[in-house]
């Protein structure tokens, strides 16, 4: 499969621990994606890589969280002291080229549920 | 600001009814795409169709059809003879030229057999 993969698919945590999940984007795909996604709603934009540079962060990213790509290839979602607001599924994406124009390929989430 | 609206949150429908899924946006960009994704029950988000703003032509692809009218900013999913396998959650979603996707809250579409 050579898909976006990511690990774990669910993670369950009591509040206060940390919690770190990874992306494995598609191998020669440059932009990697974070999204966060809650129950019945769409996917909400985290962070944005280009190759290894972080090039944007959203307000929802507080400094609980923190994402490294630090090869251009696989990425790093990190929350520390989980809150049971942060329960929600994380999507990674990554997409192709230069130009912000590509269609993005979803892997299938790690869903996190803080107790 | 850009902003969907994706006004039905739920639609039921027996199988091999047509269903249409609506899709309004918001932009003052005049360069912009609007995209459909498809989440099944596995959770990934799967791409349907990338339209630009330059291009209103119609498109469909086999029992899907996509209506695209800027002068209602709107941007229509149809899906002729629905299968149980349509049953999914549908996104449409907004890109501007060096901004990042927005996305709808979806709608659920439920075939049932």
């Amino acid at each position: 499969d050579t898909g976006v993969s990511q690990d774990p698919r669910h993670k369950i945590t009591k509040r206060g621990q940390n919690v770190t999940f990874r992306c494995d984007p598609i191998s020669e795909h440059n932009r990697l994606y974070w999204y966060r996604q809650t129950l019945g709603q769409g996917p909400e934009f985290l962070t944005y890589f280009q190759n290894e540079a972080q090039l944007e962060k959203s307000r929802l990213l507080s400094d609980r969280f923190s994402a490294e790509r630090p090869k251009g290839s696989f990425s790093t979602l990190e929350i520390q002291r989980t809150e049971q607001g942060d329960s929600a599924m994380y999507l990674c994406a990554s997409s192709l080229g230069r130009e912000y124009t590509g269609e993005l390929f979803f892997g299938e989430g790690s869903r996190l549920t803080v107790l | 600001a850009q902003k969907v609206t994706q006004a039905q949150t739920e639609i039921s429908v027996v199988e091999k009814e047509d269903v249409t899924l609506d899709c309004v946006y918001e932009t003052r960009d005049t360069t912009y795409y609007l995209f459909w994704y498809k989440q099944p029950p596995s959770g990934e988000l799967v791409f349907l169709i990338r339209r630009n703003s330059f291009d209103e032509q119609n498109e469909i692809s086999g029992r899907y059809s996509w209506n695209f009218q800027k002068s209602t900013s709107s941007f229509n999913f149809t899906i002729t003879a629905s299968q149980v396998v349509d049953s999914a959650v549908y996104f449409c979603a907004l890109l501007r030229r060096g901004q990042n996707f927005v996305f709808g809250p979806g709608t659920r579409l439920s075939v049932l057999p």
